[in-house]
């Protein structure tokens, strides 16, 4: 099976704009999670979604959101980015009914805001 | 969440075996031991967990103690590919509430 997918890879924007990363979970997943990672903060837990619907939340201010579509298929969009949000955005699928739990990364996007 | 301690840093040289502690002193009766990996420019990657019994997989071994509250992933001989930064986690809940709470991890060197 293919590995979890997430676009673009790399991803430069300026402050004030919004952006929307994507990602697509390995076939026959229906769990998406996001993750934040920076070199201050390590990896912190924005969101899950499962069935289309957000199943638990990090603490993460409001201008972080995401959506997941019938086909599992999930986006994370931050609106009004700051200098802060420069990060490396991982997305994150598991297949719920293994018994296992683990959870299969994809690469990252590597967002840059200047 | 539980809360785990690891070393920052640890070395180790080529085909040796590594052992890398974890100390979950608060860990409660359901929660699971994972353990991830990172290696350079990659997201992390599952490596092994367990919950009560020690458990081997073709990546490694775990032994935990048995009161739970540290735990021990070993790498029966350690290649240079496995240079990354390894993550222990407590893993509770389930269902509707999963999510993995990262610490610093232990940066793993591996000498050739």
């Amino acid at each position: 099976k293919a590995g979890v997918t997430q676009t673009p890879r790399y991803l430069i924007k300026t402050r004030g704009q919004q952006v929307t990363l994507s990602c697509s979970p390995i076939s026959g997943h229906r769990s998406v999670s996001w993750y934040q990672q920076t070199p201050g903060q390590g990896l912190q837990f924005l969101f899950e979604y499962f069935s289309e619907t957000q199943r638990n939340k990090g603490n993460f201010p409001g201008r972080f959101s995401g959506r997941q579509f019938s086909n599992s298929r999930s986006e994370m969009n931050v609106s009004t980015l700051e200098l802060g949000d420069s990060a490396l955005y991982l997305c994150a699928s598991r297949d719920r009914g293994d018994g296992t739990d683990t959870q299969y990364f994809g690469p990252g996007t590597r967002l840059t805001v200047l | 969440d539980a809360k785990t301690t690891q070393p920052n840093s640890m070395e180790s040289n080529e085909e040796e075996p590594v052992h890398l502690p974890c100390n979950h002193s608060t860990i409660s009766g359901t929660d699971y031991i994972h353990w991830y990996r990172q290696l350079p420019s990659q997201g992390p990657e599952y490596v092994i967990h367990g919950l009560t019994s020690n458990v081997n997989n073709r990546m490694a071994s775990l032994a935990i103690a048995e009161d739970r509250k540290s735990s021990t992933l070993i790498l029966h001989r350690a290649t240079l590919r496995d240079a990354a930064v390894y993550y222990c986690i407590l893993r509770g809940g389930g269902g509707s509430n999963y999510k993995l709470t990262f610490g610093k991890g232990t940066l793993l060197t591996v000498n050739p």
